[in-house]
């Protein structure tokens, strides 16, 4: 079955210290990748994606993620985390199925950045 | 732009009563999305439209869901009768209509029944 896992519920970091957000996905072809960050009572925004290219994509705020085909996995990172930061992260994955294409989303992870 | 504008932006109702969520998208985009989003469930994809068509309706709960989208510039989604599970934040997002573009969400509609 198509799917996108987020294993981490919730993620805690320190204010100045590295990020990651993990992201792995099964789905069949060659899937297109999307980050979206949501801040409390707000809808969903775009971070960045992955289509072809360069396997390490830069977005938003200063987030990046890595493509990497061979663990299918899509992690989120940023060098320096920022309290500002803190909210509900979505990996999503748009495929190729039998009806056309179709945007599957994760479960999301809460991320929590300290002071 | 605005974005993409919702309304409304609270509801509340009675259980049983008929609910109509809006939504306008943005301006020249070809697709439409409509998601519910819960503590329990996560995001879910509900129904999605291309060029007012709709394409895939796999996501839609039961038969008192159903959405329309008379035309590029609006869409709704109406719950008829409604009940208290369906207490949720519903979205929508309009996207570009090209593969691979971004989806654009709206500020969402958090409907409670009681």
């Amino acid at each position: 079955a198509q799917s996108v896992a987020q294993p981490e519920d919730q993620v805690n970091v320190a204010e100045g210290n590295p990020l990651t957000v993990k992201c792995t996905y099964s789905v069949s072809g060659n899937p297109y990748l999307f980050w979206y960050v949501q801040y409390p009572n707000r809808g969903l925004q775009f971070l960045l994606k992955y289509i072809t290219g360069d396997n390490l994509v830069k977005g938003s705020y200063g987030f990046e993620a890595e493509f990497n085909k061979s663990q299918t996995s899509f992690h989120l990172k940023k060098p320096s985390a920022l309290v500002s930061d803190s909210a509900l992260y979505f990996c999503a994955v748009r495929h190729r199925n039998t009806g056309g294409f179709k945007t599957i989303f994760g479960a999301g992870t809460r991320l929590f950045v300290k002071a | 732009d605005a974005g993409v504008i919702q309304s409304p932006r609270h509801e509340v109702t009675e259980m049983g009563q008929e609910v109509t969520l809006r939504c306008k998208p943005i301006s020249g985009h070809n697709s439409l999305f409509w998601y519910r989003q819960t503590m329990m469930r996560g995001l879910e994809l509900l129904i999605y439209f291309n060029n007012n068509v709709p394409i895939d309706d796999s996501g839609m709960p039961e038969d008192r869901f159903s959405a329309k989208m008379p035309n590029a510039s609006f869409s709704t989604l109406k719950i008829q009768p409604s009940e208290p599970r369906d207490s949720a934040v519903y979205f929508c997002a309009s996207r570009p209509g090209q593969d691979g573009e971004t989806q654009y969400f709206g500020p969402g509609t958090r409907l409670l029944v009681l």
